[in-house]
C-alpha cells in the first residue's frame, strides 16, 4: 500500500522567512496530493492541493510542487507570519488519504 | 453550517463499554470517510463508503469496529469492549469525487477510555 515520509518533523524560521515542507510517496497510482493545516484541537484545513497532471501550483503565499518521477511534493510557504504556527501534514490519494506524520511549524516573531 | 458534523465532541468511556459516533457528511457527497487520529500523528485511514457500499476497510479497524451509513447520508461508526488504546479523536470526512477530489473533515470526536 502507499506510504507517505513527511519532513522535517520540526521546523521553526523568523516570521517573514520561507519554510519547506517535504513528502515522499511510494504508490505510483497516486493522483492527488493535498496539504493540511491543522491548529491545536481543531480539524485539518485543506490548504492548497494538487493533482498528478500538474507540476506546480500556487495561492497567494502558499505553493506546493510535484515531481511525479522522483515521487516527491513540497510545500512553500513565504513570508510566514506567526498565524502560520501549526502542524502541516501532506497526503497521497489513490481511492484513500495516506498521510504524513506531520510537521510542526513554529514562526517567531 | 453546511460542513461535516460530528457528535458527540468529546465522550469519556470506562474500559469494556460500547460507544458509538455519528458524523454528517456535506449533504451532497457521495463518499464518507473515517480516520483516526493519536496525538502527534497524522490521521490514519480506517474505512469509507461510497453512498451506503462500504468499499474499504483497514487492517487497523479490528472486529470490534463496525461502521455503517445506511441510507446513504450519515454515517455511524461503533467501537465495542473499548480498550485504552482506543482512545484517539476520530475524524470524519467527506467528498464528491466527481465534481473534485477535496475532502473537508469534521471537527471530530476524541474518545477518552478509562
Amino acid at each position: 500500500g502507499e506510504n507517505v515520509e513527511q519532513h522535517p518533523s520540526t521546523l521553526s524560521v523568523q516570521e517573514g522567512d520561507s519554510a519547506v515542507i517535504k513528502c515522499t510517496y511510494s504508490d505510483s497510482a497516486s493522483n492527488y496530493f493535498p496539504w493540511y493545516k491543522q491548529e491545536l484541537g481543531k480539524r485539518p484545513q485543506l490548504i492548497i492541493d494538487i493533482r498528478s497532471n500538474v507540476g506546480e501550483k500556487k495561492d497567494q503565499r502558499i505553493a506546493v510542487t510535484l515531481n511525479k518521477t522522483a515521487k516527491h511534493f513540497s510545500l512553500h510557504i513565504t513570508e510566514t507570519q506567526p498565524e502560520d504556527s501549526a502542524v502541516y501534514f501532506c497526503a497521497a490519494r489513490v481511492d484513500k488519504l495516506v498521510f504524513g506524520a506531520g510537521t510542526i511549524l513554529r514562526v517567531k516573531s | 453550517d453546511t460542513g461535516v458534523s460530528q457528535d458527540p465532541r468529546h465522550k469519556i468511556t470506562k474500559r469494556g463499554q460500547n460507544v458509538t459516533f455519528r458524523c454528517d457528511p456535506i449533504s451532497e457527497h457521495n463518499r464518507l470517510y473515517w480516520y483516526r487520529q493519536t496525538l502527534g500523528q497524522g490521521p490514519e485511514f480506517l474505512t469509507y463508503f461510497q453512498n451506503e457500499a462500504q468499499l474499504e476497510k483497514s487492517r487497523l479497524l479490528s472486529d470490534r469496529f463496525s461502521a455503517e451509513r445506511p441510507k446513504g447520508s450519515f454515517s455511524t461508526l461503533e467501537i465495542q469492549r473499548t480498550e485504552q488504546g482506543d482512545s484517539a479523536m476520530y475524524l470524519c470526512a467527506s467528498s464528491d469525487p466527481g465534481q473534485a477530489p477535496e475532502q473537508y473533515f469534521g471537527p471530530g470526536t476524541r474518545l477518552t477510555v478509562t
